[in-house]
């Protein structure tokens, strides 16, 4: 059965710190993976998606990465803002051609930034 | 700019009742579905369209029904609702079906007493 883990479950900082979020996950054949940003209260919002073939990718202060070969990403948060504290959600998807239903969610890492 | 919205928000209802859950997009997108968020659960698929007259079960599709006569909404109802499907509600569409971006809506939180 596909499976995607995150660690850790919920995650403290101080304001300025950085910190990095772990995704593993079984999903097979592997087309993309992305992480979505969820603001409590709100809907999630794409952060950034991974390739097979990428291995590094940035969206500002966060910086994903991908090794295909073990399975794992990651996404590093670099110096953190009140405004990062939120869920982060790692979703996997099979398959390029198939549909968004075959989508694989983590259960997301919940951080909060404290001043 | 373009937008899903869902209504309502909040929504406290009783066992056994029939209750809407409405999705609106402005996206033009083909694709909508909607998911329940709960604790210890990562999203789960209840249902998805992948157009007009177009419905398909998820992962969690029991005791819920979807409908989509046009582009732009995709109503969801819990015939009976019972105390299980408390949860929050959240639509998404999406421009292309093997899984693009989705865009989510802001949830309905819907409490079953």
């Amino acid at each position: 059965k596909n499976q995607v883990e995150q660690s850790p479950q919920s995650l403290i900082i101080l304001e300025g710190k950085n910190c990095t979020l772990q995704c593993n996950y079984t999903v097979s054949p592997f087309s993309n993976l992305r992480w979505y940003k969820q603001d409590t209260g709100r809907g999630p919002v794409s952060l950034t998606i991974m390739t097979f073939s990428e291995n590094t990718k940035s969206n500002g202060r966060y910086t994903a990465t991908l090794d295909a070969d073990t399975k794992q990403s990651s996404l590093h948060i670099t110096a953190s803002q009140l405004s990062d504290s939120a869920s982060y959600i790692c979703v996997v998807s099979p398959h390029s051609g198939g549909g968004a239903d075959g989508l694989t969610f983590g259960k997301g890492t919940h951080l909060i930034i404290q001043p | 700019d373009a937008e899903i919205t869902q209504s309502p928000r909040h929504k406290i209802t009783e066992t056994g009742r029939q209750v809407t859950l409405a999705c609106h997009q402005t996206w033009n997108h083909n694709n909508m579905f909607w998911y329940r968020q709960d604790l210890g659960h990562g999203l789960r698929l209840i249902h998805y369209s992948y157009g007009v007259h177009d419905t398909n079960k998820g992962e969690v599709s029991d005791g819920y029904s979807v409908s989509r006569s046009n582009t732009e909404d995709l109503p969801l109802t819990l015939e009976s609702a019972a105390s299980s499907q408390t949860s929050v509600y959240f639509c998404a569409s999406s421009l292309t079906p093997e899984a693009g971006e989705l865009f989510f809506g802001e949830g309905s939180r819907l409490t079953v007493l």
